[in-house]
């Protein structure tokens, strides 16, 4: 069964900089681009970032770039986030999913996703 | 960057109702649009890819069409289950991608 289970989020102060962690399992991590997307309070889903499956290749919406870094460790089949400089508005769930690799790039599997809010 | 725009934003309707959700694209992105359901305090969910390819084990109830710039999600028979928001994406513009702003979908 294909689990992806992110940690990580919680309270953080303006200008902090958390790392999200998302564990994947029941499929080979290796072989699959993945993705970060958020949700606001109240708002849509958004885009956040994209990894290649080795690694070597990386994406990010122009809200984000330049503060966040995604990455992954492909021997621990973990993908991560690190957040830098947040502000209010980087308030969300955060999710971390499974691109399925065709084109379209749908994303087949999420995780539950990770509370980060950002607040003095 | 590609915006997706989707119609309604809520809709109520009884069991059994026949609903249909559009989105529109800003610009051509051939069939490359995925839909997905998504619940409060759960994962989202694929629930059709490619416009019109249904996703393993969701049910025949939904389908999508659409080709271009405009796109249609369609739940022939609404069930109760099927209450949530519905989002469609693009990605035409992989890696990068974006989401249309959600359907909320109620019980009447």
């Amino acid at each position: 069964e294909v689990q992806l289970v992110e940690s990580g989020g919680g309270l953080v102060q303006p200008g902090g900089s958390p790392r999200l962690s998302c564990a994947a399992s029941g499929f080979t991590f290796s072989y699959f681009a993945m993705h970060w997307v958020r949700q606001a309070p109240g708002r849509g889903l958004e885009y956040v970032s994209t990894i290649s499956s080795d690694g070597f290749r990386t994406h990010y919406a122009n809200s984000v770039k330049g503060r966040f870094t995604i990455s992954r460790d492909n021997s621990r089949s973990t993908l991560f986030l690190q957040m830098g400089s947040l502000r209010a508005d980087d308030t969300a769930v955060y999710y971390c999913a499974r691109d399925l690799g065709v084109p379209a790039a749908p994303l087949d599997f999420w995780g539950q996703g990770a509370l980060v809010t950002v607040s003095s | 960057d590609i915006q997706m725009t989707q119609s309604p934003s809520s809709l109520s309707a009884s069991v059994g109702d026949r609903v249909t959700i559009t989105c529109r694209a800003s610009q051509y992105i051939s069939n490359f649009l995925n839909w997905y359901q998504h619940k409060p305090g759960k994962a989202p969910r694929l629930l059709l890819y490619a416009a019109s390819t249904l996703q393993s084990g969701v049910p025949s109830r939904f389908s999508g069409t659409g080709s271009g710039t405009d796109f249609t999600l369609t739940i022939s028979s609404l069930q109760p289950e099927d209450i949530a928001t519905y989002y469609c994406q693009q990605g035409y513009s992989s890696p990068v991608f974006t989401f249309g702003q959600g359907t909320k979908v109620e019980i009447k």
